[in-house]
């Protein structure tokens, strides 16, 4: 079965530039997530889109910003880099319309792995 | 504040055993609650996952107890297998919100 598509797997910036990370969901599925996974921790929600208008948001940085086309794939923009933005990037997708409106059981991608120099 | 506690960061068993995943949270909105499994160099896969209004569920092997009372869940998985070894993600979700908060992950190793 298809599964979420990210890319890059790994990226190397250094401090100030930009990067963009790049999803593309599950087909047919009309929700994307973004997380967070520093080191050691527990992935953080970041912001999530639902038919390309943003649905929610969690702890994303001002630096950066998302979205969502029509064909459903969703970027990362991320500008102004920092030592510690360095983390693994997950993207999720899920078909909203499941259990009372919303899908919880979000499908993940295999992560970007940003490193910032 | 950790609203997903797995208080537990590690745990190891014999193949063929049962494992025993616990997971505690402290907001009482949460009203969803799943379990990811995760390996190296992979995202998070969906294993299991219940509702507030139930109290068990089972697939296969894998069965997640709740108890909103205590504010407690558990994965029970077995058989266990060497294949079930990885990092555990216990997460939660409020009704109304997508996202989906976290545990700090457990890592069951089966033996063989």
């Amino acid at each position: 079965a298809a599964g979420v598509i990210q890319s890059p797997r790994h990226l190397i910036k250094e401090k100030r530039e930009t990067a963009t990370l790049k999803c593309y969901p599950i087909p047919r599925h009309d929700t994307v997530y973004w997380y967070q996974q520093g080191p050691g921790q527990d992935p953080q929600f970041l912001i999530s889109f639902y038919e390309k208008m943003q649905s929610d948001k969690g702890s994303i940085p001002d630096r950066f910003s998302a979205q969502q086309f029509s064909d459903y794939h969703s970027e990362l923009n991320m500008s102004s880099l920092e030592l510690g933005d360095s983390a693994l990037y997950f993207c999720a997708s899920s078909l909203r319309g499941g259990r009372s409106p919303y899908s919880y059981e979000q499908y993940f991608g295999p992560g970007t792995r940003l490193t910032v120099t | 504040d950790q609203q997903v506690k797995q208080n537990s960061p590690s745990l190891s068993v014999q193949e063929g055993r049962i494992s025993i995943l616990n997971c505690d949270y402290t907001n009482s909105m949460f009203d969803y609650f799943l379990w990811y499994k995760k390996y190296p160099a992979e995202g998070p896969t969906f294993l299991i996952s219940i509702s507030s209004i139930k109290d068990k569920n089972e697939d296969g092997r894998f069965t997640v107890f709740l108890n909103k009372s205590a504010k407690h869940l558990s994965l029970h998985i077995v058989p266990s297998q060497p294949g079930d070894s990885a990092v555990y993600f216990c997460a939660a979700a409020q009704g109304g919100s997508e996202k989906l908060v976290f545990g700090k992950g457990m890592k069951l190793t089966v033996n063989p």
